[in-house]
């Protein structure tokens, strides 16, 4: 069976550090790949998404990167943390277009 | 984009039958609906999805409108762990679909 994994669970950083967030799947070959955000009492917000190796598409330009280093790894990046970039974050895969969305357990991040 | 309108809450009482409704006047001929969850504190659950017919799993049934406008998500027994935001959207069929969640319904179940 598939799963994914996402860590850490939770994350206190203070603002201006870099932030790496890793996300992987298991049982699964060349899935789709997404990061989602979810701000306190929102809906959840696209980041970035990955259909393969080394592509990677943005949603929403901010302060954040992501790359796909291997084929179900998933990895969310900053430089420098800002406050606004507090936040429940999320990886999901899933296998092609109109398959269902898989969501790992999330990461919550507070920026101090 | 491919847009849902659902209510922003609603409430049921424990065992009884509930109805969760969903529109989407612009979806596309080839657009699926897809319906997920989320509890306090976890990342979104699928619970189901369909493109033209009626769909039931173990969790619920998917009654989609003939003219796929509208959609209802039916949980057939409420219980208090069916209490989550229930999230309609719709996947657009692209090489690049992704599935944009709205603020969707927080349903509320009272024993």
């Amino acid at each position: 069976s598939q799963t994914i994994h996402q860590w850490p669970a939770t994350l206190v950083q203070p603002v201006g550090s870099p932030l790496s967030l890793e996300c992987t799947v298991e049982g699964t070959s060349n899935p789709n790949l997404y990061w989602y955000r979810q701000a306190a009492g929102r809906g959840l917000q696209l980041l970035f998404y990955s259909v393969g190796i080394g592509q990677i598409s943005s949603e929403v330009p901010q302060n954040l990167s992501a790359s796909r280093p291997q084929d179900r790894q998933f990895i969310l990046s900053s430089k420098k943390l800002l406050l606004s970039d507090s936040g429940f974050y999320l990886c999901a895969w899933r296998y092609r277009v109109n398959s269902p969305l898989h969501f790992g357990n999330g990461t919550r991040l507070t920026v101090t | 984009d491919a847009k849902t309108t659902q209510p922003n809450s609603m409430e049921s009482n424990e065992e009884e039958p509930v109805h969760l409704p969903c529109n989407h006047s612009t979806i596309s001929g080839t657009d699926y609906i897809h319906w997920y969850r989320q509890l306090p504190s976890q990342g979104p659950e699928y619970v189901i999805h369909g493109l033209t017919s009626n769909v039931n799993n173990r969790m619920a049934s998917l009654a989609i409108a003939e003219d796929r406008k509208s959609s209802t998500l039916i949980l057939h027994r409420a219980t208090l762990r069916d209490a989550a935001v229930y999230y309609c959207i719709l996947d657009e069929d692209s090489g690049y679909s992704t599935l944009t969640f709205g603020k969707g319904t927080m349903l509320l179940v009272s024993p």
